[in-house]
């Protein structure tokens, strides 16, 4: 079976200020691993996914993640945020042997103040 | 490529009552899928399809659930008889599946919010 952990359902930075959103993931084979972002009363875009290929992974917007497997963590960072960053956020997981559906986590709202 | 549509956006009913949603997905794309999202939780899968082939149900779909891709395009997504606890945003997306699966991106629409009064 296959899990996600996203730790904070709530993170509040400051424009410019670094963003981590944390995501631990449980899988008995090699997950596949995505963030995805919703902003309100719109469906989900992707920013990013893990594929087994690198493991530090860029995405859009200037977002990237990296895969640590010792750890079971793929945690989203961005360098500087913008107030157009404020979404929500979510970690999600899948395998070669679960018909591609994804698993999510339960989300991380993103704050951004001036 | 026009991204995955859905139809409604938005639909209230009485409980009790039948309700029919439409997503169409990404002419190309072989893989259908419906999710459920209440609120400030993430996405639950319900129900997936390759081509017209419905190839998993989740547990989440009781009895009152039934959805459709007769032709492989365009997906239905019925609830009979709805009850307040139905009150979700339905998600649909879609995907190309290759030799592989599980790695590659699924595209959302945007989705039909419920309210079941």
């Amino acid at each position: 079976a296959q899990s996600v952990t996203q730790l904070g359902s709530h993170v509040s930075v400051s424009e410019g200020a670094l963003v981590l959103l944390r995501c631990n993931y449980s899988s008995s084979v090699p997950p596949y691993l995505f963030w995805y972002v919703q902003y309100p009363n719109q469906g989900l875009q992707l920013l990013l996914k893990y594929t087994s290929a690198a493991t530090l992974v860029k995405g859009i917007n200037g977002f990237e993640a990296e895969f640590k497997k010792s750890e079971t963590s793929f945690h989203l960072t961005k360098p500087s945020a913008h107030m157009s960053d404020a979404a929500e956020y979510f970690c999600a997981v899948s395998a070669d042997n679960q018909g591609g559906k994804l698993i999510f986590g339960q989300g991380t709202e993103l704050s951004v103040k001036p | 490529d026009t991204g995955v549509s859905q139809n409604p956006r938005h639909k209230i009913t009485k409980r009790g009552q039948n309700v029919t949603f439409r997503c169409d997905p990404i002419s190309e794309h072989n893989r259908l899928y419906w999710y459920r999202q209440t609120l400030g939780q993430g996405p639950e899968f319900l129900t997936y399809f390759q081509n017209e082939a419905q190839l998993e149900k989740s547990r989440l779909l009781s009895d009152r659930f039934s959805a459709e891709r007769p032709k492989g395009s365009f997906s239905t997504l019925e609830i009979q008889r709805t009850e307040q606890g139905d009150s979700a945003m339905y998600l649909c997306a879609s995907t190309q599946r290759r030799t592989s699966g599980g790695s590659e991106t699924q595209y959302f629409g945007p989705g039909t919010r419920l309210l079941v009064l």
